[in-house]
């Protein structure tokens, strides 16, 4: 069974503060690895994806891929209310065509005015 | 941006009844998918569709579900029979060669 967990949360930051999120994966065949933003009700909007090892940044959001330890993590830095949202991290076994995602439960993020 | 479209937002429909649920991916896609997230539960794959047929389905795409593209724009769900716990989100995915798949806005069935 192909597992990815997350810490559930909530958790909570105030505004301008470092949010940091983490998921770990169970099947070391992953090959790509993606952080959703859902607000209730809607659909998952992807926020980054990381293929290789080390660090990526997309403007505020930084993702980090460590293979090894089966672990990725997400920061987002300053913070804004309008982050508050849940947090999917999903893993791809796949490459190309193969969009077969296994999606952890998500962590809520609060961000306190 | 273009998008996924789906409709109805919300279906409501009696136990051991029929639906479908429609999907217009963005049009120069190759690569539709559904998913499906019950409330509070994790987001879930269902199937993945490519060149005219189920290319990847999971254990929970039984023989109660069929996918079909009738007209070369539209990407529907079938589920037949439907029972309580087909209660959902139904959301559709569409991609084109690259890594990045679009979610539409979600259906939402409730079966009463």
């Amino acid at each position: 069974q192909k597992e990815v967990e997350q810490n559930s949360g909530p958790l909570s930051v105030p505004e301008g503060a470092i949010a940091s999120l983490n998921c770990t994966y169970s099947d070391r065949g992953s090959q790509s690895f993606f952080w959703y933003r859902q607000y209730s009700g809607k659909s998952p909007e992807l926020i980054m994806s990381i293929y290789s090892n080390g660090d990526k940044e997309d403007g505020r959001f930084t993702a980090q891929l460590n293979k090894a330890s089966q672990y990725v993590s997400l920061l987002i830095r300053d913070s804004q209310p309008s982050d508050s949202a849940t947090y999917l991290c999903a893993v791809n076994l796949g490459g190309g065509s193969n969009y077969k995602l296994t999606f952890g439960k998500g962590t809520l993020l609060t961000v306190n005015p | 941006e273009p998008e996924v479209t789906q409709t109805p937002s919300h279906q409501v429909t009696q136990m051991g009844q029929e639906v479908i649920l429609r999907c217009v991916p963005i049009s120069n896609h190759l690569y539709f998918y559904w998913y499906r997230q019950i409330l509070g539960q994790k987001v879930e794959f269902l199937v993945s569709f490519y060149n005219n047929e189920i290319s990847e389905k999971s254990e929970i795409f039984d023989d109660q579900f069929s996918v079909e593209r009738p007209d070369g724009s539209n990407f529907t769900l079938k589920i037949r029979s439907t029972k309580l716990e087909d209660s959902a989100m139904y959301f559709c995915a569409s991609k084109s060669g690259g890594l990045r798949a679009f979610f539409g806005q979600g259906t939402r069935l409730t079966v009463v």
